[in-house]
This record gives structure tokens, C-alpha cells and sequence, in this order.
């Protein structure tokens, strides 16, 4: 069985700060990962996938995320947050079945 | 293209009834799959629809069942409500299950108090 372990359940940063988030996930054959925002009282929107090629994966918003297959991880970063990157952030896997499985989420406050 | 269409938003219950939340998509995703959102434990998978016809438990599906109506719509109905299952739910859909590379989309999520 898959699942999806994140870190930091809660981060408060400064605007302009840098942002890393940690993910590691445990399933042992080819894995799908996404990162997944959440505005408050909006539903979930994709930020980035990785799927195959180059473990550097860049998404919307500048946000990026770097797939290290040793160590099963896919930290999400960003060089300098905004104060409208507030928001939830969730980390995903998809294994063999395919079907997305969550971790349990990063709350992210960034005071302007 | 509206995506992932839930209803209702809202909703309050009393313990003991029960009521259908409705979901449909309309980007011609083979899979759809339903979700609750508790503080602190993320998102949990209920139930998913691999397929048109096809329905499966997943991580906490006791309580709830479901119908894949026809390839658009995927309901989710609460037989008896609990307070426990007081949640935010989301309805998402993908392309297909087992397809390389596909993210799910989300419906904007339906928050459910039970008194």
C-alpha cells in the first residue's frame, strides 16, 4: 500500500522568505507525485506533477518541486513567498492502482 | 467547461438522516472518486469508480455508499448520519485510473455538519 508522509504541519513565514516542504512517500514500484494547493474555501488545485523524465519539476506560481527517488521524497520549494501563498498545501502519490493517496497536509501562513 | 459540479455546499443533518451528495464532471473522466477532508488527517479516500459501471471501497468507506449513475455523475449517500462524519467532502475525477501522469481534478467540496 501506498502513503504519503509530510513534515510540517504548520509553517509561518515572512513575505520574501524561502519555502521548502517536505514529502516522502513509501510504495516501491513507479509512482505518479503531485502537489496540490488548497485557498481557503476553495477546493484543490494541482500545483505540480511528476510522472517520468526530469526529477526538477517546476509549477505554477514559481513554485518547484525536486523528486530524489533514494531517499522517496518530493519537497516542494519556492525561493520567496507571497503573502497570497497562504494557503493548504498537499502532497500525493499514486501507485500501481493509480489512485491518489494524501498526506495530511501543510498549513502555510505568510504575514505580509 | 465547469469541471467538477458538487451539490449542495452546504449542509447541516441531524443524527439519523440521511441525504445523497451529487457529483458530476463533465470532462469525459473515466474515474471519479470521493473524498472527506478532516483538520489534521488531510484527504481520505471513501469510495472510488474506476469505471462506468464499477464501484470500490477505500480507506474509510463504513457509513457511506455509493452509485456510479452513468459516466458523468457519482453520488455518495450517508444511510443513518453520525456527528463523526461531519466533514468537508470532495468529489474528484481523473481521466483514468491507471493512466501514467494524470492528476485528479476537484469539485469545490461540500461542508457537512451533523447535529
Amino acid at each position: 500500500a501506498q502513503s504519503v508522509s509530510q513534515h510540517n504541519h504548520h509553517v509561518i513565514l515572512s513575505e520574501a522568505a524561502s519555502l521548502e516542504l517536505g514529502c516522502n512517500y513509501s510504495y516501491g514500484g513507479t509512482v505518479n507525485l503531485f502537489w496540490y494547493v488548497q485557498y481557503p474555501g476553495q477546493h484543490l488545485q494541482l500545483l505540480l506533477k511528476y510522472f517520468s523524465g526530469d526529477p526538477l519539476v517546476k509549477g505554477i506560481k514559481g513554485f518547484e518541486a525536486e523528486f530524489i527517488k533514494s531517499k522517496f521524497s518530493f519537497n516542494l520549494r519556492k525561493p520567496s513567498v507571497q503573502w497570497s501563498d497562504t494557503a493548504e498545501y498537499f502532497c500525493a502519490v499514486s501507485g500501481g492502482s493509480y489512485i491518489p493517496t494524501f498526506g495530511r497536509g501543510t498549513s502555510l501562513i505568510v504575514h505580509p | 467547461n465547469a469541471g467538477v459540479t458538487q451539490t449542495p455546499k452546504f449542509q447541516v443533518l441531524k443524527t439519523g438522516q440521511s441525504m445523497t451528495l451529487q457529483c458530476a464532471q463533465d470532462m469525459n473522466h473515466n474515474s471519479m472518486y470521493w473524498y472527506r477532508q478532516d483538520p489534521g488527517m488531510g484527504l481520505r479516500l471513501i469510495y472510488y469508480s474506476a469505471s462506468e459501471g464499477t464501484t470500490d471501497k477505500g480507506e474509510v468507506p463504513n457509513g457511506y455508499n455509493v452509485s456510479r449513475l452513468n459516466k458523468r455523475e457519482f453520488s455518495l449517500r450517508l444511510e443513518s448520519a453520525a456527528p463523526s462524519q461531519t466533514s468537508v467532502y470532495f468529489c474528484a475525477s481523473s481521466p483514468r485510473t491507471g493512466l501514467v501522469g494524470t492528476e485528479a481534478f476537484f469539485g469545490q467540496g461540500t461542508r457537512l455538519t451533523v447535529v
